[in-house]
């Protein structure tokens, strides 16, 4: 079957840096996303890659290895209104998403 | 209004009614999507629609009839619902469902049965 594995809730402080992993088995591969959703809220789009390697953009990097089936998101200068749960999905052979259960992401003053 | 819109935000049913909820999108997509998003799981994927065509179907019951009039609306119909149904349900839309965008996202209608 297919499956996305990510933890399910992580606490950092303001300021700091905290990396939240992701790993997948999937029926092939056409790409992996980041969404960011804060509660009662949409999921709203963060990263996207394809290709091995670190994808920057502002104080928010995704990483890829696809040989690993393994991802991860680092968020630089946390701040309070990072607080969200942040949810990977892996886009199949179909083209079909495959969700994570998210991770909830607790900022601490 | 811009992005994607749903209706209503919140919705109490009892198990015998009969409800609908509306998402439409203002981004000029082809591809419209409804998912089930309940606490601690994964967002389950419950029908597509290509160029107002369903294309997926995961295995909903019947008592989830979708509807897509055009590219730019879609509809989830409810009857006789379990309240193991209560969730909150998410509409997007994509440029294509054969692409590597991204997909955007409704607010959701956050649905409980009683």
């Amino acid at each position: 079957g297919q499956n996305i594995d990510q933890p399910t809730e992580m606490t950092a402080t303001e300021g700091a840096i905290v990396q939240i992993n992701c790993t997948y088995q999937t029926s092939g591969f056409n790409g992996l996303f980041w969404y960011q959703q804060h509660a009662g809220e949409a999921p709203t789009f963060l990263s996207y890659n394809v290709l091995d390697g670190l994808e920057e953009k502002g104080r928010f990097s995704s990483f890829l290895s696809r040989s690993k089936g393994y991802s991860y998101l680092l968020l630089k200068e946390l701040q309070m209104k990072d607080s969200a749960s942040y949810l990977c999905a892996v886009r199949d052979s179909n083209y079909q998403l495959i969700w994570g259960a998210g991770t909830k992401l607790i900022i601490k003053p | 209004e811009t992005g994607v819109t749903q209706t209503p935000r919140h919705l109490v049913m009892g198990m015998t009614n009969k409800k609908s909820l509306k998402c439409e999108q203002h981004l000029g997509h082809n591809a419209m999507y409804w998912y089930k998003q309940s606490a601690k799981k994964p967002l389950e994927l419950m029908f597509v629609y290509n160029f107002k065509e369903q294309t997926e179907n995961n295995s909903v019951p019947s008592r989830f009839s979708p509807e897509c009039p055009n590219s730019s609306h879609l509809f989830l119909h409810l009857h006789t619902l379990q309240p193991e149904d209560s969730a909150l349900y998410l509409c997007a839309s994509s440029l294509r469902t054969d692409s590597s965008y991204e997909q955007y996202f409704g607010p959701g209608t956050r649905l409980t049965v009683t």
